[in-house]
């Protein structure tokens, strides 16, 4: 089945640092993926998302490429604050009108001052 | 807009009881609610699809007598879980569907943590 992996963490960096978060995915048809974010207490908020190859999903200074050939949505920022400190989900649908999402494991991220 | 609640936020109950979760969309309807588990450091699982006005569909593996769900109005779904026991420990963690204004995505409640003792 389809299925969504992110890079292990947790990531630890400091503030101003480059943000790479991996996230690979596989699946049997043509996806949409997306890139949610849990700030403490709170729920998953949808933080970008992409629904064709070569898109490019932004929100918040945060990127993302769908990258068909290497099946990869990974997340970065170029210059990271501490209110990003937060756990980051990728995530895909199978398809456009499909309803379930299939997640990754989830990588928390702080930001040090 | 597109806020999704649950309460409680934490529940303690002890083993053989059975406790009920609710999940609202507090300022849109949602014909269709997910309930999902997370383990630590793991992703979150769905558990099954909630439907108003039907019976919900339920992932492989999930034990649909365990897991009860009703969705009876269009703000409103409940999981029971029944007969707790310590491996149900566990968060669970709700969404609804938006439609229209709210671009058919899912929009996630902030979770209730289970412990059964």
């Amino acid at each position: 089945g389809d299925s969504v992996t992110q890079m292990e963490g947790p990531v630890t960096l400091s503030e101003e640092a480059f943000l790479t978060i991996n996230c690979t995915y596989t699946a049997t048809g043509y996806p949409s993926l997306f890139w949610y974010v849990q700030y403490p207490g709170e729920g998953l908020q949808l933080l970008l998302k992409a629904t064709k190859a070569d898109d490019k999903g932004s929100n918040k200074g945060f990127e993302a490429t769908y990258r068909k050939e290497t099946t990869s949505f990974h997340l970065e920022k170029g210059s990271v604050q501490v209110s990003d400190s937060a756990v980051y989900f990728c995530a895909l649908k199978e398809s456009q009108g499909a309803q379930k999402l299939v997640f990754g494991q989830g990588t928390r991220l702080t930001i040090n001052p | 807009g597109a806020v999704v609640s649950q309460h409680p936020s934490r529940v303690i109950c002890k083993s053989g009881t059975s406790v009920k979760i609710e999940c609202r969309s507090l300022d849109f309807q949602a014909t269709t609610m997910f309930w999902y588990r997370q383990f630590p450091k793991k992703s979150l699982m769905l558990m099954a699809t909630s439907n108003e006005g039907s019976k919900a569909t339920y992932e492989q593996g999930v034990e649909k007598d365990k897991f009860l769900i009703n969705h009876a109005s269009l703000t409103l779904s409940t999981l029971t879980v029944t007969s707790a026991h310590p491996e149900d420990s566990s968060f669970y963690i709700c969404s609804a569907l938006g439609g229209g204004s709210f671009s058919y995505e899912q929009y996630f409640g902030p979770g209730t943590r289970l412990t059964v003792t």
